[in-house]
């Protein structure tokens, strides 16, 4: 199997404070995760992708700035949402990219529940 | 361009009924295509994938086959359950990045 995980799975903050997601995965090895944001009853926006030991790429519209990503090994990505504001309230989903055995599939981690306030 | 639609939700099916949830896709060349589910406060999780053309997936008694004569993938399920409730994702994928293109998400409702 492959299995990624989130933590944490909620988190409230209030405005101004940064918040950090951590994105793992538990079985395999990924040197590439990508960042998600849905909205309520909407698809999944890419924000970015996470490459291990270099700079993360951002899809147009996302502010590196105010999205810092890390990903410091094969099986840890990290997302903070720095200066966060209400408006930065949503679920945020990681996924990571399993190319095992010469297949190339996404496994996405549970998700984090970030409100702002 | 690149993209994945599926049809318009929601899905409202009784139980034991058949199901079908269509998506069509525009790619250059022939790229994996995936269905996830999503059920209420939770990630997605995979639930069939096929790599090439006429390749079929299925699991947990859902299937889509590949077809790149019509460029869809649609999904389907001889008898659904309650537990099928869900958000349904098709997707296709990017060899060279990586990255999965969505369709806009199509929601089902079993009742019993």
């Amino acid at each position: 199997g492959a299995v990624v995980s989130q933590h944490p799975s909620r988190v409230i903050c209030k405005s101004g404070t940064s918040v950090k997601i951590e994105c793992r995965s538990l079985d395999f090895q990924a040197t590439t995760m990508f960042w998600y944001r849905q909205f309520p009853k909407q698809s999944l926006m890419l924000m970015a992708t996470s490459n291990e030991g270099s700079k993360a790429t951002y899809e147009q519209g996302v502010e590196k700035d105010k999205f810092l990503i890390n990903h410091a090994s094969l099986t840890l990505s990290t997302l903070t949402v720095t200066s966060a504001h209400p408006e930065d309230s949503s679920f945020y989903i990681c996924s990571a990219r399993d190319r095992r055995g010469g297949s190339d599939t996404q496994y996405f981690g549970p998700g984090t529940r970030l409100t702002v306030l | 361009g690149n993209s994945v639609t599926q049809m318009e939700g929601p899905v409202t099916l009784s139980e034991e009924a058949f199901l079908t949830i269509n998506c069509t896709y525009t790619a250059t060349g022939y790229p994996s295509l995936f269905w996830y589910v999503q059920y209420p406060g939770e990630g997605l999780q995979l639930l069939l994938k096929a790599t090439k053309a006429d390749d079929k997936g299925s699991n947990k008694g859902f299937e889509a086959t590949y077809r790149k004569e019509t460029t869809s993938f649609h999904l389907e399920k001889g008898s659904v359950q309650v537990s099928d409730s869900a958000v349904y994702f098709c997707a296709r994928g990017s060899s060279n990045t990586g990255k999965l293109i969505f369709g806009q998400g199509t929601t089902l409702q079993v009742k019993p």
